[in-house]
């Protein structure tokens, strides 16, 4: 069965880091596009970042310069390194797999960031 | 990289026809035919409906289609059913090689 599992997620104070994970089965990671998408609370989806089965990787202006999405191909599973966490950053972050569009045919059950003191 | 533009919301009576618009610039929906619409209820996670326009997903209804003119997107679900009750988001690639999403339509099944 194709699926992803975010973890990683929770409470952090601003300024913080936090590093995501989405494990993925029946799939190849690498061979894929693959995103990370966040929702605020009550708020519509905001596209974060991909990368590239190439290894090219593309960010939001949002968040340039303080997240790193990367993979590790041996634990076919994705990541995210937020830095400099924001309280606008709160969201509920999944990752999905890209197919030609690209388009998001697989998504995670998604993980929760909350960035408060 | 603005979201693209959606109508806040629909509503229709169940077998009835409604459209979602996504409106974009030349440097989204207008230059690539690489729009996608995903259905959402609440507390879960988006679902694939439309990619390239106007491509279903295998599973999809036949219900849900879509078009695209000029900077304009459409979503078109016809037969409304009261499972359609959803928020539906459209995205679209963009000439920087990211992705946008439109801020989102909530569907009423009256």
């Amino acid at each position: 069965e194709v699926q992803l599992v975010e973890s990683g997620g929770g409470l952090v104070q601003p300024g913080g880091s936090l590093r995501l994970s989405c494990a993925a089965s029946g799939f190849t990671v690498s061979s894929n596009y693959m995103s990370w998408v966040r929702q605020a609370p009550g708020k519509g989806l905001e596209w974060v970042s991909v990368i590239y089965s190439g290894g090219s990787t593309y960010y939001a202006d949002s968040v340039k310069g303080r997240f790193t999405i990367s993979r590790d191909n041996s634990k076919n599973t994705l990541y995210l390194q937020m830095n400099s966490l924001r309280a606008e950053d709160t969201a509920v972050y999944y990752c999905a797999r890209e197919v030609r569009g690209p388009a998001m045919d697989v998504w995670g059950q998604g993980t929760t960031v909350t960035v408060s003191s | 990289q603005s979201a693209l533009t959606q109508p806040a919301s629909v509503s229709g009576s169940p077998g009835q026809s409604i459209t979602i618009s996504c409106t974009g610039t030349s440097s989204d929906v207008g230059g690539y035919n690489y729009v996608s619409w995903y259905q959402q209820h609440p507390g879960k996670a988006p679902k694939l409906m439309i990619y390239e326009v106007s491509n279903r997903p295998s599973g999809v209804s036949n219900r849900f289609s879509g078009s695209k003119s000029g900077n304009t997107a459409s979503l078109t679900i016809s037969g409304l059913q009261a499972e359609d009750e959803a928020d539906y988001y459209c995205s679209s690639y963009t000439s920087s090689s990211g992705r946008v999403f439109g801020g989102g339509t909530k569907l009423t099944v009256l």
